[in-house]
């Protein structure tokens, strides 16, 4: 089983600012990684696919990066709606998550 | 537009059964797999397993395989996740959703709750 290891664990970050999350998988996964937000008491929502691809609906300031082994989700300006848990998912070889950061006001 | 609407929260005891449903409507059902995910309370996400709707062919996790059985109704565009022998550890939240991108999921039944206690 792939393992996806997501840091920091919890990041406290200003409104405003910008806010980057990593994560990390056991094997190569090509492009074939996913970001979703979940929100408290809502069910999870996608934001980026292929690594990179902003999903329907998702604003410009979320962007992810990288291949292979390593993974990035910037949000360049975090707005009051952004604080929220963020999970990475490999679908390269069957489905993992990580085990989610939570972006929390600083 | 595209909604996955899933069946109410279950209260189990240990040793039952338990089927949650998951309604989609705004696209062509057998188009797209469904993919079933839990989260336990205050923890992350699992991944169960995916059917295709189309083939009725299914794909499970290793840590289910056996315990459980992933099933549609194409008539009325419903897809099924029916989990056995429950355990408590079994107690979280279930959710539905529609397979996109090769392997992402999008978009997400709003959760079932099944709660598993003598």
């Amino acid at each position: 089983e792939i393992v996806m290891t997501q840091s920091p664990a919890t990041l406290a970050v200003s409104p405003g600012e910008r806010a980057t999350l990593s994560c990390r998988a056991s094997q190569n996964v090509s492009t074939n990684l996913a970001w979703y937000q979940q929100k408290p008491g809502q069910a999870p929502r996608l934001i980026i696919y292929g690594a990179s691809t902003r999903a329907t609906g998702i604003p410009a300031r979320f962007s992810g990066s990288g291949s292979g082994t390593e993974f990035t989700l910037t949000i360049s300006s975090l707005q009051s709606e952004d604080f929220a848990v963020y999970y990475c998912q490999q679908y390269n070889n069957w489905r993992t998550f990580g085990q989610g950061t939570r972006v929390e006001i600083k | 537009q595209v909604q996955l609407v899933q069946s109410g929260a279950e209260v189990k005891k240990p040793g039952a059964s338990v089927k949650v449903s998951c309604k989609a409507s705004g696209y062509t059902f057998t188009s797209f797999d469904i993919i079933w995910v839990r989260q336990a309370t205050g923890q992350g996400l699992e991944w169960m397993g995916w059917m295709n709707p189309n083939s009725d062919t299914t794909g499970y996790a290793q840590k289910f395989q056996g315990r459980v059985t992933m099933s549609r109704n194409t008539s009325i565009s419903t897809a099924y996740m029916e989990l056995y022998n429950l355990r408590s550890e079994d107690t979280a939240v279930y959710f539905c959703a529609r397979g996109r991108f090769a392997g992402a999921a999008d978009p997400w039944g709003q959760g079932t709750l099944v709660a598993v206690s003598s």
